[in-house]
C-alpha cells in the first residue's frame, strides 16, 4: 500500500482479554517500530524490528506484551490479559532501514480502550 | 533513559505572528534529531531529519536549527496560519540506543484567526 496501515483503528476490550494489533508497513521498508501514547503522555518507544528480528525488547512494558514480524512485512503486537493501564493509542512506523537517517512514516494508530 | 525535553508544552499564537519553541536532548552520542508534526486525527508526519551540528532546514514557513554541542534544536514558524495548529514533536536518536528514536512530549501550537 501507499502508507503504513494499522488495524483495528479502534478496539474496546474487557480487562483480562487478549488483543492483537496489526501493522502493515510501507513495502520495502525493513525497519518497523511500535510506540504508544497514553493519555497525557508523550510517545513511548516499545520495540523495533530490523527485518524479522527485534534486537531490543526492553521497551515492552511487561511480559504481557509481545511482538512479532513475519516475512519482513506485517507485524503484530499482542497484549495478553489486558489491564486498564494498557489503554492508549498504539502507533506503528516504518523506515527504509534502521540507522538510515531518513524519516519514520507513521500509521494512524490503533486506539485501545480496556474497560 | 534519555531525556528529550520540549518547551513550552503549549502555546497560542495569533494568525500572522511568528513563533519558536525548543527541543533539548543529551549532547553526547548524537546521531540524529527528527521533527514531526502531529495534527489531530492524523498520523505524525516528518518535517525534518537533522544530523549535523549547525544544520538549518527549511520547509515553507517552517525552519529548524540544530546545535549538537549544547544539545538543543529550535523550530520556527514564520507568519503562523491556522493550518499550523498541531503538536510538534522532536525525537532524538543516540548512537548507543540503536533503533530507539526517543520522542519528547511535544509542543502543542494553537493558531487563532
Amino acid at each position: 500500500g501507499a502508507g503504513v496501515s494499522q488495524s483495528p483503528s479502534n478496539k474496546v476490550t474487557e480487562k483480562g482479554k487478549d488483543v492483537e494489533l496489526r501493522c502493515d508497513p510501507i513495502s520495502g521498508h525493513t525497519a518497523l517500530y511500535w510506540y504508544r501514547q497514553s493519555l497525557g503522555q508523550g510517545l513511548e518507544f516499545l520495540i523495533y524490528f530490523q527485518g524479522n528480528s527485534a534486537p531490543d525488547k526492553s521497551g515492552l512494558p511487561s511480559d504481557r506484551f509481545s511482538a512479532e514480524r513475519t516475512g519482513g512485512s506485517v507485524s503484530t503486537l499482542t497484549i495478553q490479559r489486558t489491564q486498564q493501564e494498557d489503554s492508549a493509542v498504539y502507533l506503528c512506523a516504518s523506515s527504509e532501514l534502521v540507522g538510515y537517517t531518513g524519516e519514520l512514516f507513521f500509521g494512524e494508530g490503533s486506539r485501545l480502550t480496556v474497560l | 533513559i534519555l531525556n528529550v525535553e520540549q518547551s513550552p508544552q503549549s502555546l497560542h499564537v495569533q494568525e500572522g505572528d511568528s513563533t519558536n519553541f525548543t527541543c533539548s536532548f543529551p549532547s553526547s552520542n548524537f546521531y540524529a534529531l527528527h521533527w514531526y508534526r502531529w495534527e489531530t486525527a492524523k498520523s505524525p508526519e516528518a518535517l525534518f531529519v537533522m544530523t549535523l551540528n549547525g544544520d538549518e532546514k527549511k520547509k515553507g514557513r517552517i525552519s529548524a536549527t540544530l546545535n549538537t554541542k549544547e544539545g538543543y534544536s529550535y523550530l520556527y514558524i514564520k507568519g503562523s496560519q491556522p493550518e499550523d495548529s498541531a503538536t510538534y514533536l522532536c525525537a532524538f536518536w543516540a548512537t548507543d540506543s540503536w533503533g530507539k528514536l526517543q520522542f519528547g512530549a511535544g509542543t502543542q501550537v494553537v493558531v487563532t484567526p
